[in-house]
């Protein structure tokens, strides 16, 4: 079965401390892998899809990272507005057409 | 400006009073999918559309319906609403479904309460 796993659940920071949070994943056949930002009360917001093993993106305080069993989201010297939900999800070959596996998330607060 | 939209934002309804919950987008995508977001369990999918008049099941489709009349909606239907089915719903489009892999954007969330 596939499956996307999140750690840590939640991770607290004082702003300015770099961290990253951790998507591992087993699945049949990767297709691509997603980072979505998700706020209280709103829908997930994209920020990044990797493809395939050793890709890199980035983006103001964030980078992704993925390896062949898991994605890193490093967040460099975060700031209070950075505090949200952090999904992960990923998209396998063989499944139902266009399905986002998600893991449960990381519920990150950078506090000031 | 790009974006995905649901009606309503907020729903308080009694066990099997039939409801649905709209979804529109104006970025002319071919897919279309509904989530349902649960504490513990992250969100799920119910149902996608891979273009008009093209619909199938997710990972949990029980008690729900949709249709895809229009490339532009994709209405999610709930005939005779239970308890269990109280949640946040999301919809998404995403240019195409395939054969690689989209980007899909989320709607605002709508929270339905069945009591």
């Amino acid at each position: 079965e596939d499956q996307v796993t999140q750690s840590p659940e939640a991770l607290r920071l004082q702003e300015g401390e770099s961290s990253s949070l951790n998507c591992s994943y087993t699945v049949s056949g990767l297709r691509g892998l997603f980072w979505y930002r998700q706020d209280p009360g709103k829908g997930p917001e994209f920020l990044f899809t990797l493809y395939s093993a050793g890709e890199e993106k980035e983006k103001e305080r964030l980078k992704a990272t993925l390896t062949k069993k898991e994605s890193f989201l490093h967040i460099t010297a975060p700031k209070p507005e950075d505090s949200a939900t952090y999904l992960c999800a990923v998209q396998v070959y063989g499944g139902s057409q266009g399905n986002l596996i998600f893991g449960k998330g990381t519920k990150l607060s950078v506090k000031p | 400006e790009a974006q995905v939209t649901q009606n309503p934002r907020y729903l308080i309804t009694v066990t099997g009073k039939k409801l649905t919950v709209t979804c529109s987008q104006n970025m002319n995508h071919e897919y279309m999918s509904w989530y349902r977001q649960d504490p513990g369990l992250g969100l799920r999918q119910i149902y996608y559309s891979m273009n008009v008049e093209v619909t199938d099941k997710g990972d949990v489709p029980e008690g729900y319906k949709v249709s895809r009349k229009e490339k532009r909606n994709f209405p999610l239907i709930l005939e005779s609403p239970s308890p269990n089915q109280t949640s946040l719903y999301f919809c998404a489009s995403s240019l195409r479904g395939r054969p690689l892999q989209e980007t899909q954007y989320f709607g605002p969330g709508t929270r339905l309460l069945v009591l």
